[in-house]
């Protein structure tokens, strides 16, 4: 069965470094997602994305994020100079049709811990 | 910012016997439900879903009920099996006829069932 994967498994970094967080989306899907889950809270959105642009973001999502599709298959998160309280877990999720009916697949999470 | 809630941060039930996991919801605009499943170093898992034109949806043992004047939604597994303990989330959405959906998640309910 297709999956969402996610790379690395674990990130440490230190604050002020620059991350990228890498997904490859299930092959067919159009639709893709950032979450990210700080230990204890709930799952958040960042970031949806569709056809090369960003279609909606949260509060979360500031300049130090941005988001890339740099080829057909990766999608990637990058944290331009990472701060303590970015430490969490980072889900890409992806789905294939457009609406909120189409179920979202999630990968299994990047642990960003940063220093 | 809570807009979904899950109260029960854990629930312990006998194996055999009915797990009924609790979410409720404040925004009026959210018309679409779902519960994810998540299991240790995994990526949430989608469960099932209702829409609010209904007040019950039902795949095989597991039955998702919703009282929209309550604002209240319910998840209900029978009979429980050992290989359901996991984090159960309850996410809601607003159908907006968008391409991108995101998802509002509860902080998750730890289930354990007891064989």
């Amino acid at each position: 069965e297709p999956e969402v994967t996610q790379t690395p498994s674990h990130q440490v970094t230190q604050m002020g470094q620059e991350v990228i967080l890498r997904c490859v989306p299930i092959s067919n899907h159009l639709y893709f997602y950032w979450y990210r889950q700080i230990l204890g809270q709930k799952v958040e959105f960042l970031v949806s994305f569709y056809n090369n642009e960003i279609s909606e973001k949260s509060e979360i999502f500031d300049d130090q994020f941005s988001v890339e599709r740099p080829d057909g298959s990766n999608f990637t998160l990058k944290i331009r100079s990472t701060k303590l309280e970015d430490s969490a877990m980072y889900f890409c999720a992806s789905n294939r049709l457009a609406g909120v009916t189409d179920t979202q697949y999630f990968g299994p999470g990047t642990r960003l811990t940063v220093l | 910012d809570q807009q979904v809630k899950q109260n029960s941060p854990s629930l312990s039930v006998q194996e055999g016997r009915i797990s009924i996991l609790n979410c409720d919801y404040t925004n009026s605009m959210f018309d679409y439900f779902l519960w994810y499943k998540k299991y240790p170093a995994e990526g949430p898992t989608f469960l099932i879903s209702i829409s609010s034109i209904k007040d019950k949806n039902e795949d095989g043992r597991f039955t998702v009920f919703l009282n929209k004047s309550a604002k209240h939604l319910s998840l209900h597994i029978v009979p429980s099996q050992p290989g359901d303990s996991a984090v159960y989330f309850c996410a809601a959405a607003v159908n907006y006829g968008g391409a991108t959906n995101k998802l509002i998640f509860g902080t998750g309910t730890l289930l354990a069932v007891q064989p």
